[in-house]
């Protein structure tokens, strides 16, 4: 069965240092891996994702990913955190063929002025 | 551009009662995807719909709730005979075609259902 761990509930960063929102995912077949962000009493917007090519992929808002596929990992990262930045982090995974989107259980990001 | 549109943002049902929520897609999606998202808990899909048909309802209830896509009009999720358990964050999301990784899912702003 498909799932993803984010093993952190929440994070906390001082702004203006690096941050990183840990994911990994058992799927099988090869992953499509995604980023979504949540704002209080918003919805979910999207900031990246990996198909395939480069593992490194970049975003919106500076953030980026690492995909790492002998670690099932896909971890968020972004140089310089913001106090902006401060949000529920989900990340996800599907597979080719597939269109449910199997969502880990969400990291909340706090960055402190 | 719009985005995916839901309405209303916020509603509350007494148990018993019936709810609907609406669902826009983005300009030039057909497909949508409803999720519920319990407190505390990622999303959990629920249905997947194209304009007229479910795909897939293995996430939803088997009763009480159904969904629909008509050929005109918004995208409808219905609760009837709501309980306090349904109360969550109900999220639509629409792709331009089948979701299967290079087609991603952009979600609606969702709406919070709470039954007193």
């Amino acid at each position: 069965a498909q799932s993803v761990a984010q093993p952190e509930d929440q994070v906390n960063v001082a702004e203006g240092n690096p941050l990183t929102v840990k994911c990994t995912y058992s799927v099988s077949g090869n992953p499509y891996l995604f980023w979504y962000v949540q704002y209080p009493n918003r919805g979910l917007q999207f900031l990246l994702k990996y198909i395939t090519g480069d593992n490194l992929v970049k975003g919106s808002y500076g953030f980026e990913a690492e995909f790492n596929k002998s670690q099932t990992s896909f971890h968020l990262k972004k140089p310089s955190a913001l106090v902006s930045d401060s949000a529920l982090y989900f990340c996800a995974v599907t597979t080719s063929g597939t269109y449910k989107y199997i969502f880990g259980t969400g990291t909340r990001l706090k960055v402190l002025a | 551009n719009a985005g995916v549109m839901q309405n209303p943002r916020h509603l509350v049902r007494r148990r018993g009662q019936e709810a609907r929520l609406r669902c826009s897609p983005m300009k030039g999606h057909s497909h949508v995807y409803w999720y519920r998202q319990l407190p505390e808990e990622g999303l959990k899909f629920m249905v997947y719909l194209q304009k007229e048909n479910i795909i897939d309802e293995s996430g939803m209830p088997k009763e009480r709730f159904s969904a629909e896509f008509p050929k005109e009009g918004p995208s409808i999720l219905r609760i009837q005979q709501v309980v306090r358990g349904d109360s969550a964050a109900y999220f639509c999301a629409s792709s331009r075609a089948r979701s299967g990784g290079t087609d991603t899912q952009y979600f609606g702003p969702g709406t919070r259902l709470t039954v007193l």
